[in-house]
Parts: structure tokens; C-alpha cells; sequence
């Protein structure tokens, strides 16, 4: 029983350049998240999707696009990754759509040079 | 869109010692939790708490929702207890869940 599964744990890439940050979970929740974290600027929502095929923009959606595979799985997409995008990046997943504990991934550390 | 604030922002404390963290919402919330980000960097949920208190060992936790604020209750402190502590609100019916920007708690031997 992994929980919440993100890959890959690092990765450095060149401005320009794209790259797909992968989340699974193995819970059976209905709504996933990514939030990236700098410093002193707490956690930030990128994207939520609340059910298998539903996805919305949260505070910071500029530059990501989100994919909602199926119910476990919940992709986040840098098209041209900028040096403003580098960051430690979050998934996580919880039951309900209003409701029930959030579940976090390990976390993805992103250098955009 | 709705504030959360979080008070203090940055906190020292000798081992032993207790500790009140705030956690202010301007809006009305669904629910808010509060989370321990250890220093690898690991979040772990410690309370789900839409109203009323609950408690955990030496943490406890209280949200009074129609005043807009919640506590999180750190007694007799550990090393362990280090980290950023933060909350996050449920503020709409559309599941964003909303973080404040933390309390780095440090904790002495």
C-alpha cells in the first residue's frame, strides 16, 4: 500500500524544455491536487480535479496543463518550463470533494536553469 | 478570494515548553485541517477539524468556525515537534483547499 506515488523525485531541465510530473494513488480517493512550494510562500494550488474526468484551475495555473488519466492517476504537465517554475512540487488526494483528510505525495524538486 | 493567515510566523521554543499556533480565515470554510511538514519535507495531516476541539497526545486542536479562526495546541515539546506547521481551508463547494503560510516551530534541546 503505497498512499500517494509521485515521479520523478528530481529533475533539472533547461528553459524551454518540457517535462510530465506523474501521480498515483492506490486509496480509491476521488480528488487529487498539485500545489507547489517556494519558500516562504507556503503551499499553492495549481490544479485540482475532483473526479475522473473533471479538472480546475486553483490559485497558480499559469504555464501547467493537468491531466486526469483515470481515477488513480493524475499528471502534471510543463509545456516550456521557465526558471520561475522552479519549485518542490506536491500531489495529493483525499476522499471527498469537500471533505475528508488530505493524503500528500513525497514531493518533486524541480530546477528550471 | 478568501485569506488564511497564520500566526506566528516563526517560533523558538526550548524543549519542555507549550505553544499556541493561530490559523485566521476571512471567509466562511467548509472545513480546515492541520498539517506538520518535517524537516525532510514529509506533510503529514494531524487534525481534520471543521468545528470544535480534538486531541492527539500532547497536540490538540481547536476550530471555532463562526469567529473564523482555529488553534493548534503544542504541549510539553519534543524536537520532533520541529518543522513548518500549516493549516488549509475548504472555502467553496468546488473542493479548493486553501493553505496559510505556515509556522516554522523550532524546537530546542
Amino acid at each position: 500500500n503505497a498512499g500517494v506515488t509521485q515521479t520523478p523525485k528530481f529533475q533539472v531541465l533547461k528553459t524551454g524544455q518540457s517535462m510530465t510530473l506523474q501521480c498515483a494513488q492506490d486509496m480509491n480517493h476521488n480528488s487529487m491536487y498539485w500545489y507547489r512550494q517556494d519558500p516562504g510562500m507556503g503551499l499553492r494550488l495549481i490544479y485540482y480535479s475532483a473526479s475522473e474526468g473533471t479538472t480546475d484551475k486553483g490559485e497558480v495555473p499559469n504555464g501547467y496543463n493537468v491531466s486526469r488519466l483515470n481515477k488513480r492517476e493524475f499528471s502534471l504537465r510543463l509545456e516550456s518550463a521557465a526558471p520561475s517554475q522552479t519549485s518542490v512540487y506536491f500531489c495529493a488526494t483525499r476522499a471527498g470533494l469537500n471533505s475528508g483528510e488530505l493524503f500528500f505525495g513525497e514531493g518533486s524538486r524541480l530546477t528550471v536553469l | 478570494g478568501i485569506q488564511v493567515e497564520q500566526s506566528p510566523p516563526d517560533l523558538i521554543l526550548q524543549e519542555g515548553a507549550n505553544s499556541t499556533l493561530r490559523c485566521n480565515f476571512s471567509d466562511s470554510v467548509n472545513n480546515l485541517q492541520w498539517f506538520h511538514q518535517n524537516p525532510w519535507g514529509q506533510l503529514i495531516n494531524l487534525f481534520y477539524i471543521p468545528s470544535g476541539t480534538k486531541q492527539n497526545g500532547r497536540l490538540s486542536a481547536t476550530t471555532v468556525a463562526t469567529e473564523r479562526y482555529s488553534l493548534l495546541y503544542i504541549s510539553s515539546s519534543q524536537t520532533t515537534d520541529s518543522g513548518v506547521y500549516f493549516c488549509a481551508v475548504d472555502y467553496n463547494q468546488g473542493g479548493k483547499l486553501i493553505f496559510g503560510q505556515g509556522t516554522e516551530l523550532s524546537v530546542k534541546p
